[in-house]
């Protein structure tokens, strides 16, 4: 098994730009998670799934959208970076009897 | 609303010395789930050990272990025997055991940045 993957590892974007950082895990995990990282905030809860088809917004849901078209795949959508969103992304799963999330490798994000 | 509280910016240990992380948290709920995670300089998180709160026998990972403490609601790092790839930010966390979708999410500290000199 990979685990949970993510692309790309690094980004560059000009403010106003869009992207999709992208993540996948192939243990069959129901609930996949994206957090962003920075400095002396520790990890927040962008978005969330349960289930394919179903998402929700967590600690810092605005500017980002998400989608879950399939078990494995919950790729994060930023629509028009700003320089706010400099920031290390994880993706993370888990299954929905454990209790132990798997992390994706991040992506940094730099927002000119 | 629960919060986890880590009072240790910064430590250092020396190397094959232990060393002890603080983990404070705060909930009304009985049932939950306590984890460090571990994230060297790769930015990589880690899962180094997880405790259920309903067990009272302190969960061990080779040189890994915790001191839980339910009443107190302290759950301790020790870190035996340190070694040079030791040295990361470590994070303890929570979780809800009960609800679902958000009252399930991970609860994070701000994380403990851990030195190892040789």
């Amino acid at each position: 098994n990979a685990g949970v993957t993510q692309t790309p590892k690094f980004q560059v974007l000009k403010t106003g730009q869009s992207m999709t950082l992208q993540c996948a895990q192939d243990m069959n995990h129901e609930y996949m998670s994206w957090y962003r990282q920075d400095p002396g905030m520790g990890l927040r809860l962008i978005h969330y799934s349960v289930g394919a088809g179903i998402t929700d917004q967590g600690e810092v849901p605005n500017g980002y959208n998400v989608s879950r078209s399939t078990t494995e795949d919950f790729p994060l959508r930023l629509l028009s970076a700003a320089p706010s969103q400099t920031s290390v992304y994880f993706c993370a799963s888990r299954g929905r009897i454990q209790e132990t999330q798997y992390f994706g490798p991040g992506t940094r994000l730099l927002v000119l | 609303a629960q919060t986890v509280t880590q009072s240790q910016p910064e430590m250092s240990v020396q190397e094959a010395e232990t060393v002890t992380l603080s983990c404070t948290y705060d909930t009304s709920e009985s049932d939950y789930y306590l984890f460090w995670y571990k994230q060297p300089p790769s930015r990589q998180m880690i899962l180094v050990i997880r405790q259920e709160a309903y067990k009272q026998q302190n969960a061990t990972e080779n040189r890994f272990s915790v001191n839980f403490q339910k009443a107190a609601k302290s759950f301790s790092l020790k870190i035996s025997d340190s070694q040079l790839g030791d040295a990361a930010m470590y994070f303890c966390a929570y979780r809800s055991a009960r609800g679902a979708g958000n009252n399930r999410k991970l609860i994070w500290g701000l994380g403990t940045s851990l030195a190892v000199n040789p």
